[in-house]
């Protein structure tokens, strides 16, 4: 069965410095992978998503995540933090694209220190 | 251009009553999706409909839990009868096509008293 792990339930980091979300998922074949965004008050705004291919992927707001098979990670990175990416941010799997497919994680909650 | 608009923002039910969830897609959009939100935890799939149809409703509880979305008007979730364990944020979303890019409404905040 596809699951999803977030390890992290909250994470506090500067502003300025540099942030990594982890993400485990438990799947038997290449999953599809997304990461989401929930700022306060908002619905999810999808940041980036894995498929196929380049396991480096580039998302909006400067976010990236790599897709590492051999760890069963998807690891959500940031060079350098804003105040404004203070907000819960959600991993999913899913066997393809369908959006009732996908699993979402339980969400780790970002917040920047000034 | 509107995004997928939600409301209310907060319903405030007493056990017992009936809550009613309204969710208007995206303009040109005819995939809608409901998500349910407890505290601490993902979002669960809940239920997918096209317009007039129920495609895949396998996160919806059995019982007291309805979903539609008419030809006309908005998609509508309906509990019945609803029970302080209903009490979580429901999420709507839309997509322009089966398996697109989702885009999300800000939710509705149940509270059961």
């Amino acid at each position: 069965a596809q699951s999803v792990t977030q390890p992290d339930i909250h994470i506090t980091v500067s502003e300025g410095a540099s942030l990594e979300l982890r993400c485990n998922y438990s799947y038997g074949a290449t999953p599809y992978l997304f990461w989401y965004v929930q700022s306060p008050g908002q619905g999810l705004q999808l940041l980036l998503k894995y498929f196929s291919g380049d396991t480096l992927v580039q998302g909006i707001k400067g976010f990236e995540a790599e897709f590492k098979r051999s760890q069963s990670s998807f690891n959500l990175r940031k060079p350098s933090v804003h105040w404004s990416d203070a907000a819960e941010y959600f991993c999913a799997v899913g066997a393809d694209s369908s959006a009732s497919k996908i699993i979402f994680g339980s969400g780790t909650r970002l917040s920047i220190r000034p | 251009n509107a995004g997928v608009m939600q409301n209310p923002r907060h319903l405030v039910r007493r056990r017992g009553q009936e809550a009613r969830l309204r969710c208007s897609p995206m303009k040109g959009h005819s995939h809608v999706y409901w998500y349910r939100q407890l505290p601490e935890e993902g979002l669960k799939f809940m239920v997918y409909l096209q317009k007039e149809n129920i495609i895949d409703e396998s996160g919806m509880p059995k019982e007291r839990f309805s979903a539609e979305f008419p030809k006309e008007g908005p998609s509508i979730l309906r509990i019945q009868q609803v029970v302080r364990g209903d009490s979580a944020a429901y999420f709507c979303a839309s997509s322009l096509w089966e398996n697109e890019k989702l885009f999300f409404g800000s939710g509705t905040q149940l509270s059961v008293l």
